[in-house]
């Protein structure tokens, strides 16, 4: 199994333009997170889907960002408008059965926000 | 409010010697995670604690959960260079919106 695809791998984008971040899960997984790694504040949890549905989307900073997960397949995070303090890297990571199954997590997108 | 903390944060440590990390929790679970990241890559899972007393071992590495004192430990034999990384522990929040909260996580570093 090729693991957790994402993609791009580093993005670096100016101020006030929007990104997107995408991600294929582990294929027959049915759960999949988005995680926020920074040296402040570590590593969060944004969202996570069960089944493609949002179960829990409490870690979502602002309405500036935005998840989706039309199918099983794929997913994706966006930042509209985006702004410096969202410079991160951002991990997808996918189970079989939700949280307390393990986490396989994806290399990561590197977010520069000029 | 969930609270994980490790300590120490960072850890320097000569190889052969042995060192445990320390893995406190600030709420009731029954389920904790450990994971491996090295610099600049993603988090690899290392090991899953499901239950009070529950050990877990992996070549050089052991880990260990009391959940009645609420404090996971990560041991390390003999440490050899390759096992330099950022451990971090993870706590299942458990309930109706059950997340895993990860601890700030542990810095290794095995020199010669």
């Amino acid at each position: 199994d090729a693991g957790v695809i994402q993609s791009p791998r580093h993005e670096v984008t100016e101020m006030g333009q929007e990104v997107t971040l995408r991600c294929k899960p582990i294929s027959g997984h049915n759960s999949l997170f988005w995680y926020r790694q920074t040296m402040m504040r570590g590593l969060e949890l944004l969202i996570y889907f069960n089944n493609n549905v949002p179960i829990d989307d409490s870690g979502m900073p602002e309405d500036r960002f935005s998840a989706k997960m039309p199918n099983a397949s794929f997913s994706t995070l966006k930042i509209q408008p985006s702004e410096p303090r969202d410079s991160a890297v951002y991990f997808c990571a996918s189970s079989w059965g939700g949280v307390t199954d393990t986490q396989y997590f994806g290399p990561g997108t590197r977010l520069t926000v000029l | 409010e969930l609270k994980v903390e490790q300590n120490p944060l960072f850890l320097s440590m000569q190889e052969g010697k042995n060192y445990t990390i320390y893995c406190n929790y600030s709420t009731t679970s029954d389920r904790l995670y450990w994971y491996r990241q090295d610099p600049g890559k993603s988090l690899e899972s290392l090991f899953v604690l499901l239950s009070n007393g529950a050990v877990k071992q992996e070549g050089r590495l052991m880990a260990s959960l009391d959940t009645k004192a609420r404090l996971s430990t990560l041991h390390i034999t003999a440490a050899v260079h390759d096992l330099s990384a950022t451990y971090f522990c993870a706590v299942d929040r458990g309930g109706n919106t059950d997340k895993l909260i990860f601890g700030t996580g542990t810095r290794l570093q095995v020199f010669p």
